[in-house]
């Protein structure tokens, strides 16, 4: 069965400093891999994802992820924090191939300070 | 894009009464909806997955007869709260596979508070 593990349930960063939210999962084919945001009372906006070719992924508002097969990682990093990216975020994968359902890490929140 | 309106945004409602929500695909057709549900500073959990036409799919532990979903369209699909107890509060999204351009498209959630 697929899982996610995103290392740190908070993170907190300065304004202008690197962000780097950690995920990691655990299946043998590497799956389809996903980021996304939840701001307070609000659905989730897709970030960025991996299905197949280049494996660093540029997404929305400067985020980036690059996917690791022999890390089984795919941690989403941004160069520079904005006060507006504080939010939580959520990895997720779903299987190559089979569902179409989606399994969420337990999620990050990610402060950024001024 | 891809968007999936959900309503309501917010409800309160008494204890033993039914809610509904509501999840409606836009610009596509949604043939499948993801119905998750989020505890406070908690990752979503899968509740059920509704397929238009057909009888939808519950993940273990989740009350069916509690949790009546319908998808009677490939534009609609609904998630009844039947017999709401406090325990029911939370925050419900509903989700559909987009095109493969937008991945899942996520409504803007409900959160249902159980009085």
């Amino acid at each position: 069965a697929q899982s996610v593990t995103q290392l740190g349930s908070h993170v907190s960063v300065s304004e202008g400093a690197l962000v780097l939210l950690r995920c990691n999962y655990s299946s043998s084919v590497p799956p389809y891999l996903f980021w996304y945001v939840q701001y307070p009372n609000q659905g989730l906006q897709l970030l960025l994802k991996y299905t197949t070719g280049a494996t660093l992924v540029k997404g929305i508002n400067g985020f980036e992820a690059e996917f690791k097969k022999s890390e089984t990682s795919f941690h989403l990093t941004k160069p520079s924090a904005h006060m507006s990216d504080a939010a939580e975020y959520f990895c997720a994968v779903r299987a190559r191939g089979g569902s179409e359902k989606l399994v969420f890490g337990k999620g990050t929140k990610l402060t950024v300070n001024p | 894009g891809a968007v999936v309106s959900q309503h309501p945004s917010r409800v309160i409602c008494k204890s033993g009464t039914s809610v509904k929500i509501e999840c409606r695909s836009l610009d596509f057709q949604a043939t499948t909806m993801f119905w998750y549900r989020q505890f406070p500073k908690q990752s979503l959990m899968l509740m059920a997955t509704s397929n238009e036409g057909s009888k939808a799919t519950y993940e273990q532990g989740v009350e069916k007869d509690k949790f009546l979903i319908n998808h009677a369209s490939l534009t609609l699909s609904t998630l009844t709260v039947t017999s709401a107890h406090p325990e029911d509060s939370s925050f419900y999204i509903c989700s559909a596979p987009g095109d493969r351009d937008y991945g899942y498209t996520f409504g803007s959630g409900t959160r249902l508070t159980v009085v």
